[in-house]
């Protein structure tokens, strides 16, 4: 049982540059959500999805999409970056929206 | 002011004692309660729910009081391995897919 697997674990852009955060679940959960943490600030989510073919935005959605094909993945997409993006990105799944979270191991990005 | 503060710290303690740190959340009718360890450079896990007659799991005892709007986490004879940040985490009453996370509080049990 794998978990939440979320890769890259390290990446470098430009600015500008386009990428795919991937996240894949084998827990079967119907909910999904993708945060950033930057230093001295919690958990912030960026997009969430309650199940295949439903997303909602959360706190700070702009300069990312998500997409969720099914029940198992939900990529992050980072449309043109930018230097404010510098984060880690965790992804997460869990029963419900409050229960219990498992996390990724997470994604240092760094954008140049 | 923020949904949900925590001092930062480092709170630094040695290997046996006891310490103890809070978490305040700033609405009132916020649902769910959750206290969450993570390591440097790792990401959060589950350390305990925080429920309204208290939990205790070995040397973690949280505590919920709704009146002044605050949990805390007590940690007893602590180990070099308890050693992280703990997050406090709270769910809003009116939407049950978001968790508000805490900046979280920086934990350094020295030997």
């Amino acid at each position: 049982n794998a978990g939440v697997t979320q890769t890259p674990k390290f990446q470098v852009l430009k600015t500008g540059q386009s990428m795919t955060l991937q996240c894949a679940q084998d827990m079967n959960h119907e909910y999904m959500s993708w945060y950033r943490q930057d230093p001295g600030m919690g958990l912030r989510l960026i997009h969430y999805s309650v199940g295949a073919g439903i997303t909602d935005q959360g706190e700070v959605p702009n300069g990312y999409n998500v997409s969720r094909s099914t029940t198992e993945d939900f990529p992050l997409r980072l449309l043109s970056a930018a230097p404010s993006q510098t984060s880690v990105y965790f992804c997460a799944s869990s029963y419900e929206g409050n229960t219990e979270a498992f996390f990724g191991q997470g994604t240092r990005l760094t954008v140049v | 002011r923020k949904e949900v503060e925590q001092d930062p710290g480092p709170f630094n303690v040695p290997e046996g004692a006891t310490v103890a740190f809070n978490c305040t959340y700033s609405n009132s009718a916020s649902q769910s309660f959750f206290w969450y360890r993570q390591d440097c450079r790792k990401e959060p896990k589950l350390l305990m729910s925080v429920y309204s007659s208290g939990n205790e799991d070995g040397r973690f005892t949280a505590q919920l009081n709704r009146a002044s709007q605050y949990i805390s986490l007590l940690i007893r004879d602590s180990k070099l391995s308890d050693s992280a940040t703990y997050l406090c985490v709270v769910t809003p009453l009116k939407s049950n897919y978001q968790l508000i996370w805490g900046a979280g509080t920086k934990l350094i049990i020295k030997p």
